[in-house]
């Protein structure tokens, strides 16, 4: 049972434009969100996280908002830059109990120059 | 910048023999993690250790793989014997006290089994 989802596979956007990558859940426990990004035949690196108690936060170009009662966060990269195109991971995961992440399935972004 | 390193890089092998993955997490980081990634989907965890107890081992295929970080710091997985359906990059991750913070992931190993 997929507890983290992403329904897009896939995502192509203009240089320049705004990429939005959008994200599920379904456990209420969740109370913090990461999103990875991941090039070819390499780990995913860290982009930005949150927290639920807060709904946004933001680190340069990079913007991530939480919608709790919805259960959904985005990601927001504007301007998009080629070098951002890559496998974009959303995981969760909660303070109470083994503090593991749950990993979504991946949305794979495309930014034509 | 420190990093989790991760070999081999690529490993390929015949269905039933065993392989083996080592995994030297960030200096100082007491949470370790070995996540399995079968193309097109998200990573999702193996095992987890503290220091070098198990904390999260619920999604081990027991009969067939098995993990150790006997003295705290690196730490080794095994299958045995490796099956098809194997095949998936198998990747480690550290954390400095496994909170409510990122994890820092080594590049993988890409697992073929044939």
């Amino acid at each position: 049972d997929q507890q983290v989802k992403q329904n897009s596979p896939s995502l192509s956007v203009q240089e320049g434009r705004i990429s939005i990558l959008n994200c599920d859940y379904t456990n209420s426990m969740f109370d913090y969100f990461l999103w990875y990004k991941k090039y070819p035949a390499e780990g995913p690196t860290f982009l930005i996280s949150i927290s639920s108690i807060k709904d946004k936060n933001e680190d340069g170009r990079f913007t991530v908002f939480l919608n709790k009662s919805a259960k959904h966060l985005s990601l927001h990269i504007v301007p998009s830059q080629p070098g951002d195109s890559a496998v974009y991971f959303c995981a969760a995961g909660a303070q109470t109990g083994a503090n593991n992440l749950f990993f979504g399935t991946g949305t794979r972004l495309t930014v034509i120059p | 910048e420190a990093e989790v390193a991760q070999s081999p890089r690529y490993k390929i092998t015949e269905k039933s023999q065993a392989v083996a993955f080592w995994c030297d997490p960030i200096s100082g980081h007491a949470t370790l993690y070995w996540y399995r990634q079968i193309l097109g989907q998200g990573p999702e965890l193996l095992v987890q250790f503290q220091d070098e107890s198990v904390v999260d081992d619920s999604q081990l295929p027991k009969d067939r793989f098995s993990a150790e970080r006997l003295k705290g710091v690196d730490s080794t997985l095994k299958i045995q014997p490796a099956e098809l359906g194997d095949s998936a990059m198998y990747l480690c991750a550290s954390s400095l006290l496994g909170g409510n913070e990122k994890l820092f992931f080594g590049s993988g190993t890409q697992l073929s089994v044939l």
